[in-house]
């Protein structure tokens, strides 16, 4: 059971490059979320995911942030035109249902992608 | 609206000494809360959680937290730190897909 796996660990991008962050999820998770961690604070919520389908995406800014987790294959954050501010960590993580009552389904997450904008 | 507010930035400790970190949450809704914890260059991991049931939770490496819902407050507490527990320690709180963290405290352990 490999976990949530993120690759690229780190990304180095220049203004205006395009970013994309790969999350595969736990083997039988059909959830995946993606976090925001800004330097000094914790982590904010930007998109929740199902295969094929955007089910919460209240924490993405409004521009140049997208996110998909197709039938086939990781879920992608693409963030376009990078800026400085987008400097983060972004964590995915992944749960086999929506958090509930009975508390089987807890979040895991993967170790994160930093990424750095120069 | 959910949102956890823990009250140190930055907890300095002598090896074998205990520490407490504080955490306050507000929410409108019966919430599950949890104790999140990230060593360096690492992904988060559960430490604990609170759902239902005994307000006292336990984790496996000492640490404990209690749920205070007239205090709307969640601490974690270890009688004796190692230096193995210098991490940044996360509190955060759901109702339901969405969880809502704390900006941090980061635990230094010093022998």
């Amino acid at each position: 059971n490999a976990g949530v796996m993120q690759n690229p660990r780190h990304l180095v991008r220049r203004r205006g490059q395009e970013a994309r962050l790969r999350c595969s999820p736990m083997k039988g998770h059909s959830h995946v979320y993606w976090y925001r961690q800004l330097p000094e604070e914790g982590l904010k919520f930007m998109v929740y995911l199902q295969k094929e389908n955007i089910i919460d995406e209240s924490g993405m800014p409004k521009e140049r942030f997208s996110a998909e987790f197709p039938k086939e294959g990781p879920s992608i954050l693409r963030i376009q035109q990078v800026v400085r501010g987008d400097s983060a960590a972004y964590f995915c993580a992944s749960s086999p249902g929506t958090l509930s009552l009975s508390g089987a389904n807890v979040l895991t997450f993967g170790a994160g992608s930093r990424l750095t904008v120069l | 609206a959910q949102s956890v507010t823990q009250l140190d930035s930055q907890v300095p400790v002598f090896e074998e000494a205990p520490v407490e970190l504080r955490c306050n949450y507000s929410s409108s809704v019966s919430v599950y809360l949890f104790w999140y914890v990230q060593y360096p260059n690492q992904g988060l991991q559960l430490l604990l959680k609170y759902l239902s049931g005994s307000t006292l939770v336990e984790s496996i490496n000492g640490f404990e937290a209690e749920f205070n819902k007239s205090q709307t407050s969640f601490h974690l507490r270890k009688p004796s730190v190692h230096i193995s527990d210098t991490a940044e320690y996360f509190c955060a709180v759901s109702n339901d897909y969405k969880l809502s963290f704390g900006a941090g405290t980061t635990v230094t352990v010093r022998a």
